[in-house]
């Protein structure tokens, strides 16, 4: 069974804190996401990467950045937190040969 | 602009009968489908997918159906359990794209006894 684990279930930040998401697999898979969801919005990708040191852009960037310097670890940084950056934080992985993503247990951040 | 809808938010169904959940994309491109199911404080959890060069595809309760023509999927569960509330999103991908998923807003399904 693939395993996705993250570094926290539940953060409190404050505004203009620097947060760090952390995200660990412990399959040898190339391609890991960050998402986050909100509710009527479902998820929402914010970057992936396909390999070590490789990353793209998602459909919603803006405010974060990610890194990838070893292939089992991929993390997602909040520069300077918002409010409107309070949401739940899901990591994923995905399968060698299939497009079907594999989930950690997520990280619902709130940003004071 | 999303290319992948679920009109429903939510669904109450009786246990013992069958949920129907419907979603819709707009990208002909897709040509792989996924539906997840979420508990509250959790992370999604895969549950079924289906290609496109296929219009059906079961697994136990689950089966999801496929309409190309329509760009429409649905997912039925027969029969309904308690254990089945939760959120399910409905997932599509396109070839070439590294994989990305993109998702639906999600229907919460209520199951009552």
């Amino acid at each position: 069974d693939v395993k996705v684990t993250q570094s926290s279930r539940y953060l409190v930040k404050r505004t203009g804190e620097k947060v760090f998401l952390e995200c660990v697999q412990d399959m040898d898979h190339e391609n890991m996401f960050w998402y986050r969801q909100d509710p009527g919005l479902g998820l929402r990708l914010i970057y992936f990467s396909y390999d070590v040191k490789m990353k793209e852009k998602g459909d919603i960037p803006e405010g974060y950045s990610v890194s990838r310097e070893k292939k089992e670890r991929f993390s997602l940084i909040l520069e300077s937190a918002s409010t409107n950056q309070t949401s739940m934080y899901l990591c994923a992985n995905r399968g060698r040969g299939t497009d079907t993503q594999y989930f950690g247990p997520g990280t619902r951040l709130t940003v004071l | 602009d999303q290319q992948v809808k679920q009109n429903s938010p939510s669904l109450s169904v009786q246990e013992g009968r069958i949920s129907i959940l419907n979603c819709d994309y707009t990208n002909s491109m897709f040509d792989y489908f996924l539906w997840y199911k979420k508990y509250p404080a959790e992370g999604p959890t895969f549950l079924i997918s289906i290609s496109s060069i296929k219009d059906k595809n079961e697994d136990g309760r689950f089966t999801v159906f496929l309409n190309k023509s329509a760009k429409h999927l649905s997912l039925h569960i027969v029969p309904s359990q308690p254990g089945d509330s939760a959120v399910y999103f409905c997932a599509a991908s396109a070839p070439d794209s590294w994989g990305k998923l993109q998702f639906g807003a999600g229907t919460q399904v209520v199951v009552t006894p």
